[in-house]
């Protein structure tokens, strides 16, 4: 089985711009999971999407969205950059979401 | 709210020793999962546990869910260059998944 794949892996915006980054789940997966990964902060969740709903959200601003199709691939969407969105971030998938998780390479962001 | 505390936050050693980790919470989990994370990778999941009580090994590495359901820690055995790395432990509970910081591991040469 193919794993999780996320397109771009890197990707150089400015202030302002906005994003969008794309995760394909594991086959049969119907659950994926975005985080956003720095430094300081380590893992930082900030939603799960199950069946094309968003089921969870973390504590983020409305500036960071997404939504999943129904072949199960999501999208996140940022809005508005700015400089401390630079960032990995992450997607996992899993059967269901409440079960093993299974992450991408993840995008590497980084905001001028 | 709820969290996980990931300790050492880092670790030194030299090559051949034995490393442990560890997670404690306040509260309960039903799942604890241990990843590791190589540099620009994403984290890889190493061990699942399910039960309280559950020893699960998994090569070199061994890990353990709390009686009280509310701590695991990972045990690596032998450590050789390649285990470098960020070891992750994730709990699940309420149909969410929480992560410690952390624990990066360096080998002295």
């Amino acid at each position: 089985k193919a794993g999780v794949t996320q397109t771009p892996r890197y990707l150089i915006k400015t202030r302002g711009q906005q994003v969008t980054l794309s995760c394909s789940p594991i086959s049969g997966h119907r659950s994926v999971s975005w985080y956003q990964q720095t430094p300081g902060q380590g893992l930082q969740f900030l939603f799960e999407y199950f069946s094309e709903t968003q089921r969870n959200k973390g504590n983020f601003p409305g500036r960071f969205s997404g939504r999943q199709f129904s072949n199960s691939r999501s999208e996140m969407n940022v809005s508005t950059l700015e400089l401390g969105d630079s960032a990995l971030y992450l997607c996992a998938s899993s059967l269901y979401g409440e079960d093993e998780q299974f992450f991408g390479p993840g995008t590497r962001l980084t905001v001028l | 709210g709820q969290q996980l505390n990931q300790s050492p936050q880092s670790m030194f050693i030299q090559e051949g020793e034995d490393v442990s980790m560890n997670c404690t919470s306040s509260s309960i989990f039903n799942t604890w999962l241990w990843y590791k994370q190589d540099p620009g990778e994403g984290p890889v999941l190493l061990i699942a546990l399910y039960k309280a009580g559950e020893l699960t090994s998994n090569g070199r590495l061994t890990a353990q869910f709390g009686i009280t359901r509310k701590d695991s820690f990972l045990n690596i055995s032998a450590s050789i260059p390649s285990d470098v790395g960020i070891y992750f432990c994730a709990g699940n509970r309420d149909d969410k998944i929480i992560f410690g910081k952390g624990t990066r591991l360096h080998i002295l040469p």
